[in-house]
């Protein structure tokens, strides 16, 4: 067990740019989810996959958000057209199915800051 | 959607001194976990907690589900245990975590 990975844990970017992060979950977690952390409030929900399908988004995932799982494993999340808003850290979190007990473990996080 | 509520949002302790860390929450729970954030950013995992008491070392931890609280104690602080500690539940109904505020422990030598 390696734990959660996240690359690259930071981004600088200037505005307007598209940015792609990686998460890389426990192997036996068939959950993913992803988590936004703007300074000095606690994470808050974006998405989340169960294997490779996304079943809920929040209202914050904007159009100009997108994450793909695609064969269940690692995920990605798409930034486009990236604004000053969009600075924060990205986290990223895995566990198993909530009936089995469902306890999250966190990635380090991506720190994205849009110049 | 559910509410979380922690309390003292900030705390200041001496070393060696104990502590309670409070978490609310408004609706039934599946989850209810404790973390501590470190200057890094890196959400360590404390406890899963959704009912019961715990103890990890110089941590406890005591959720009663039926009155919708969770407390957190840290005995004989370290320096090392300063950050921000977050307390994050998964509604009945729900499947994500949704945090509380935190609170900022700052422990002096």
């Amino acid at each position: 067990d390696t734990g959660v990975s996240q690359n690259p844990r930071h981004k600088i970017t200037k505005r307007g740019q598209n940015v792609t992060f990686r998460c890389d979950p426990i192997s036996e977690h068939n959950r993913l989810y992803w988590y936004r952390q703007t300074l000095g409030q606690g994470p808050e929900f974006l998405t989340y996959f169960q294997n490779e399908a996304q079943l809920e988004k929040s209202r914050l995932l904007s159009d100009r958000f997108s994450a793909e799982r695609p064969k269940g494993s690692f995920s990605t999340l798409e930034i486009q057209r990236t604004e000053q808003g969009d600075s924060a850290m990205y986290l990223c979190a895995s566990s198993k199915d909530i009936r089995l007990g469902g306890e999250q473990f966190f990635g380090p996080g991506t720190r994205l800051t849009v110049l | 959607g559910i509410q979380v509520e922690q309390s003292p949002p900030d705390l200041i302790l001496q070393e060696g001194a104990n502590s309670t860390l409070r978490c609310n929450f408004s609706d039934s729970v599946n989850n209810l976990q404790w973390f501590h954030q470190n200057p890094w950013g890196q959400l360590i995992n404390l406890f899963y907690i959704p009912s019961g008491t715990k103890q990890n070392g110089r941590l406890s931890a005591t959720t009663v589900a039926t009155e919708r609280y969770s407390l957190l104690y840290i005995s004989s602080s370290q320096t090392t245990d300063s950050g921000v500690y977050f307390c994050a539940v998964v509604g009945y109904y729900g499947q994500n975590f949704v945090f509380g505020p935190g609170t900022r422990l700052s422990v002096l030598p």
